[in-house]
């Protein structure tokens, strides 16, 4: 079955680190990529996908993340963080080319930046 | 903006209880998803619907079972609430191909 690991699980920075969060997925094939951000209190939303094309997505509020097919990943960056980015972030794979539009998410990190 | 609302934001039931939760989506989605959400398990999915009066099992579906009788509207029902179902449930809409959009949330509680 497919799966999604998310490697960091509690990630403390201070304002203005860059940060780089790891997104790994067990599908081989076509597969469709989210990451959404939870900020205390408020619901989930959606950060960046990728689809198709440049694998280098931009997304919301600065970050960006890069596809790499060969080692099925699909990283969350971005270059300087700031204490409002204090929330958990979710990675999440579609693997049936949106048939479904079905979800697997992996297991979240919480991310703290200090001022 | 899309807007998915769910009936409650708590609720505090007792085992054996018949639970329902409600999620209303505004954007004629075809597809709707139920999640749980638990502390370093991240989101597991339940049920979901990808048309009226349709539905599958996700990954978790034992304890539960799903309503969809208009296209808007997706129900998940506990039929007997047990502790273990204590958690964060979110509801989910998306059109065909394309991102899912969240509701706030309900967080059950059942002691």
């Amino acid at each position: 079955a497919q799966s999604v690991s998310q490697h960091n699980h509690h990630v403390i920075l201070s304002e203005a680190a860059s940060l780089e969060l790891g997104c790994n997925y067990s599908y081989g094939g076509t597969v469709n990529l989210f990451w959404y951000v939870q900020y205390p209190g408020q619901h989930l939303q959606l950060l960046l996908k990728y689809f198709s094309g440049d694998p280098l997505v931009k997304g919301i509020k600065g970050f960006e993340a890069e596809f790499i097919k060969s080692k099925f990943s699909f990283n969350l960056r971005k270059p300087s963080v700031q204490w409002s980015d204090t929330a958990e972030y979710f990675c999440a794979v579609n693997d049936d080319g949106g048939a479904t539009n079905k979800l697997i998410f992996g297991t979240g990190t919480l991310l703290a930046v200090q001022p | 903006d899309v807007k998915v609302t769910q009936s409650s934001r708590y609720l505090v039931k007792r085992t054996g209880e018949k639970v329902f939760l409600e999620c209303v989506q505004d954007m004629d989605h075809e597809n709707m998803f139920w999640y749980r959400q638990d502390p370093g398990l991240g989101l597991r999915l339940i049920y979901f619907s990808y048309d009226v009066k349709m539905k599958e099992k996700g990954d978790i579906p034992e304890g539960y079972s799903v309503s969809r009788e208009k296209k808007e509207r997706f129900s998940l029902i506990l039929e007997s609430a047990s502790t273990n179902q204590t958690s964060m449930y979110l509801c989910a809409s998306s059109p065909r191909v394309t991102e899912q959009y969240f509701g706030p949330g309900t967080r059950l509680t059942v002691t």
